[in-house]
């Protein structure tokens, strides 16, 4: 079955420390992923996607995600996390219908 | 830069009633998707819409939800009969598709918080 896997449901990180968020899928074909972010009272915004290539994409804001097809794993990093960095992040696989993580939601501590 | 819009942002209604949720998608997409996320669960596919007709729905997508584009710019939800368990985040999503690749990035709307009481 397709699915995917956010194994952490909150984190906490400080102001300018390096940043990374676990995601794990399980999909039968080639892989299309999305990591997505939500602000409070706000839609999903696209971070970043990778389909094919290079396997580290670099997204807006800072952020970037390494596909490991061994692994089967899509994790965001940022090198340095700032405090507007703050809401949920969702992973997500798929080609038309997305099938979503559970969401990340990123604490950052001044 | 465009955006998908929803409303409205806040729908209360009484258990039993019809709601319609509505969508304006980005004007050149050609995709439309409807997703929802009950409090504290995952965001969860609901139905897929191309051409003036469903492409996919979920098991979710049972009698009581259909959708429509009644315009050129509108694409709609309705829940005929609402139940408690309904009561959720709405987000409608569109997307291009060039050549019928369905790897388009979806848009996603800020979405229509559902509460049925």
């Amino acid at each position: 079955a397709q699915s995917v896997t956010q194994p952490d449901i909150h984190i906490t990180v400080s102001e300018g420390a390096s940043l990374e968020l676990r995601c794990n899928y399980s999909y039968g074909a080639t892989p299309y992923l999305f990591w997505y972010v939500q602000s409070p009272g706000q839609g999903l915004q696209l971070l970043l996607k990778y389909f094919s290539g290079d396997t580290l994409v670099q997204g807006i804001k800072g952020f970037e995600a390494e596909f490991k097809r061994s692994q089967s794993s899509f994790n965001l990093r940022k090198p340095s996390v700032h405090w507007s960095d703050a809401a949920e992040y969702f992973c997500a696989v798929g080609g038309g219908k997305l099938i979503f993580g559970q969401g990340t939601e990123l604490s950052v501590k001044p | 830069e465009p955006e998908v819009t929803q409303t409205p942002s806040h729908q209360v209604t009484q258990m039993g009633q019809e709601v319609i949720l509505r969508c304006v998608p980005i004007s050149n997409h050609l995709y439309f998707y409807w997703y929802r996320q009950i409090l504290g669960q995952k965001v969860e596919f609901l139905v897929s819409f191309y051409n003036n007709e469903i492409s996919e729905k979920s098991e979710i997508f049972d009698d009581q939800f259909s959708v429509e584009r009644p315009d050129g710019s509108n694409f709609t939800l309705k829940i005929r009969s609402t139940k408690l368990e309904d009561s959720a985040m709405y987000f409608c999503a569109s997307s291009w598709h060039q050549d019928g690749i369905l790897t388009d990035t979806q848009y996603f709307g800020p979405g229509t918080r559902l509460t049925v009481l």
